[in-house]
């Protein structure tokens, strides 16, 4: 089973550019979710979906948006990347009360 | 909203040594999960316990055991007889949101 995959797993962009994460999975989990990982501080809710149809904000979503475009996929975009938005990115996914599963991750850097 | 605060940010032990992680949250759910992952070197984010809310029985795994006390709102997290391949971040979890993590560093 793949899970959960994320595209790309490396990233380097100017700032002010505009890109778009992936997130795929295929386990037919009802929820997804967007974290950012910084040094010291823990994941960060930036988005979640907790059903196709549904998005809402999480503790950091200044800066991102999402889109829950079918069961299998939530896609988080950068409008205008700023050096602040370097981080590793995790997708996750799960059925309520269930452990979440998570991507490998994306390493995003802007310069 | 919830709250997970993991106040040790690192820790180091010696191979063998009994290590105990700490996880205080707060919530205004009735009920709720607890979850605790690791995250070895490698980066990638690997489930290792749950707990509900309506179940404050202890429980053993292997050289995994928690500690959940609902009425001081902890869900403590202990390796027994500590591997240098436990070394890793270990976070705990309230539903979807997650603590800052502690760093876990075994010694041979």
């Amino acid at each position: 089973n793949a899970g959960v995959t994320q595209t790309p797993k490396f990233q380097v962009l100017k700032t002010g550019q505009s890109m778009t994460l992936q997130c795929a999975q295929d386990m037919n989990h009802n929820s997804m979710y967007w974290y950012r990982q910084d040094p010291g501080m823990g994941l960060r809710l930036i988005y979640y979906s907790a059903s196709e149809g549904t998005t809402d904000k999480g503790e950091v979503p200044n800066g991102y948006n999402v889109s829950r475009l079918n069961k299998r996929e939530f896609s988080l975009r950068l409008e205008s990347a700023a050096p602040s938005q370097t981080s590793v990115y995790f997708c996750a996914s799960r059925t309520i009360g269930e452990p979440q599963h998570f991507g490998d991750g994306t390493r995003l850097s802007i310069l | 909203a919830q709250k997970v605060t993991q106040a040790q940010t690192e820790i180091s032990v010696v191979e063998k040594e009994d290590v105990t992680l700490d996880c205080v949250y707060e919530t205004r759910d009735t009920t709720y999960y607890l979850f605790w992952y690791k995250q070895p070197p490698s980066g990638e984010l690997v489930f290792l316990i749950r707990r509900n809310s309506f179940d404050e029985q202890n429980e053993i795994s292997g050289r995994y055991s928690w500690n959940f006390q609902k009425s001081t709102s902890s869900f403590n997290f202990t390796i027994t007889a500590s591997q240098v391949v436990d070394s890793a971040v270990y976070f705990c979890a309230h539903d979807m949101r997650f603590g800052a993590g502690t760093r876990l560093t075994v010694k041979p």
